[in-house]
């Protein structure tokens, strides 16, 4: 059972416009949330995360927002760009350092110059 | 520069043969992982370790196995148990106590049966 989960598994979006991701959860134990960003055969890499007690967290173009009572989260990029295109998963925990991310199925998004 | 290196990229085996993935970390990170990634799913956990020869199945840890002999290494065998081993594996690493940044992951390893 998918306790993360992405359903969009695509996006599109011009340059210059505002990109948003978004991940619902299922488990309200979960306390801890990361998005990742992967390029083809490569890893995931870290991009931003927020901890329960927060419900928005800003990092240079990205903001992520958490909304418990909705068990969503969504991740914004403002202003897109064509280094953006990627899959970006959305990822939660029962607290930070936890030994199981778990993750969601991935949006592949893609910015158009 | 600090990292985990996963090798081979790129693994054919053919059915009904053992295979063995490679993941070396320097990054002093006590707790590894072995995640499995497949088409419109998302990364499924196979395999963890918390610390030096110890170890713990993850989810789909059914047709794997590990071992955890030194604190930089976490090789997963892939044994001819396992019915479907086609996928894109990653290994990730993650300090036990500053796990703020979520995990390190390597480049990951394309492993095809043939």
């Amino acid at each position: 059972d998918q306790q993360v989960k992405q359903n969009s598994p695509s996006l599109s979006v011009q340059e210059g416009r505002i990109s948003i991701l978004n991940c619902d959860y299922t488990n309200s134990m979960f306390d801890y949330f990361l998005w990742y960003k992967k390029y083809p055969a490569e890893g995931p890499t870290f991009l931003i995360s927020i901890s329960s007690i927060k419900d928005k967290n800003e990092d240079g173009r990205f903001t992520v927002f958490l909304n418990k009572s909705a068990k969503h989260l969504s991740l914004h990029i403002v202003p897109s760009q064509p280094g953006d295109s990627a899959v970006y998963f959305c990822a939660a925990s029962e607290e930070s350092g936890a030994n199981n991310l778990f993750f969601g199925t991935g949006t592949r998004l893609t910015v158009i110059p | 520069d600090g990292g985990i290196t996963q090798s081979p990229k790129y693994l054919f085996r053919k059915e009904g043969q053992n295979v063995t993935l490679s993941c070396e970390q320097n990054l002093n990170h006590d707790a590894m992982y072995w995640y499995r990634q497949d088409p419109g799913q998302g990364l499924r956990l196979i395999y963890y370790s918390q610390i030096v020869n110890d170890f713990q199945k993850g989810d789909i840890a059914e047709g794997y196995s590990v071992s955890r002999e030194k604190k930089e290494s976490f090789p997963l065998t892939v044994t001819s148990a396992q019915k479907n081993p086609t996928a894109f594996y990653l290994c990730a690493s993650n300090p036990e106590d500053d796990g703020d940044y979520g995990y390190t992951f390597g480049s990951g390893t394309r492993l095809t049966v043939v």
